[in-house]
């Protein structure tokens, strides 16, 4: 699997936007990007992945740039909840998801 | 729409006892099936995925077994437990290998 590097914390303003950075210069041309977060004591919770092309859903959206050795998670308002440990994974179309340390987030009012 | 339970939520075992710790599935047929571990402060270590009835792929030697008795039920189970099985454990579900969707996790304490 390729490895990714996140910085290890990060904080955010009550209502601004939060840009988690990614890079994964190994990635290979199968290799998804994948974004999950976990909320302290809680299981992962999936947000969102793309392969090529930004991605948007109602959580986040996803920048990926058009080398792909890099990605940004954008959370467009961030919010006290969405205070997180946020994780930035390649993986092939397989089982495996590698978790590694994460970015944490923390939200400031 | 899709849920996955787990239970129990919390667990505090001495060291030497026996674990079964339950995780289902429901809304959704022939899902794949997997159980992490997450030690205090680390990250989630994969332990087994399953991609039906009876099948259990193992990733990591250990002290732990799993077994799929049903198409939506998963369980984690150990004969002895060591103290370094304490950790929260996770099971996810999947469709094919797309997206992994969480439960809720177990809080697994051996004393």
């Amino acid at each position: 699997d390729a490895k990714t590097t996140q910085p290890p914390s990060m904080d955010c303003a009550e209502g601004r936007a939060a840009n988690l950075p990614c890079n994964h210069s190994t990635i290979s041309g199968n290799e998804y990007v994948y974004w999950y977060r976990q909320i302290h004591s809680q299981g992962p919770q999936y947000i969102i992945h793309g392969l090529k092309n930004n991605e948007t859903n109602e959580m986040a959206s996803l920048i990926i740039t058009e080398d792909r050795k890099s990605s940004t998670l954008i959370l467009p308002h961030a919010t006290l909840r969405d205070t997180a440990v946020y994780y930035c994974i390649v993986r092939a179309n397989d089982y495996k998801l590698s978790f590694g340390a994460g970015t944490t987030v923390t939200v400031r009012a | 729409s899709q849920t996955i339970h787990q239970w129990p939520a919390t667990l505090v075992q001495p060291v030497g006892s026996p674990l079964s710790l339950e995780c289902t599935v429901e809304g959704t047929s022939n899902p794949n099936l997997y159980w992490y571990r997450q030690a205090a402060g680390r990250g989630l270590q994969l332990l087994f995925y399953s991609v039906g009835i009876g099948q259990i792929s193992s990733e990591v030697p250990q002290n732990l077994s799993a077994s799929r008795p049903q198409d939506r039920q998963f369980i984690l189970s150990s004969k002895k437990l060591l103290l370094s099985d304490s950790g929260f454990y996770l099971c996810a579900w999947s469709s094919s290998f797309g997206e992994q969707f969480f439960g809720p996790g177990t809080r697994l304490t051996v004393l």
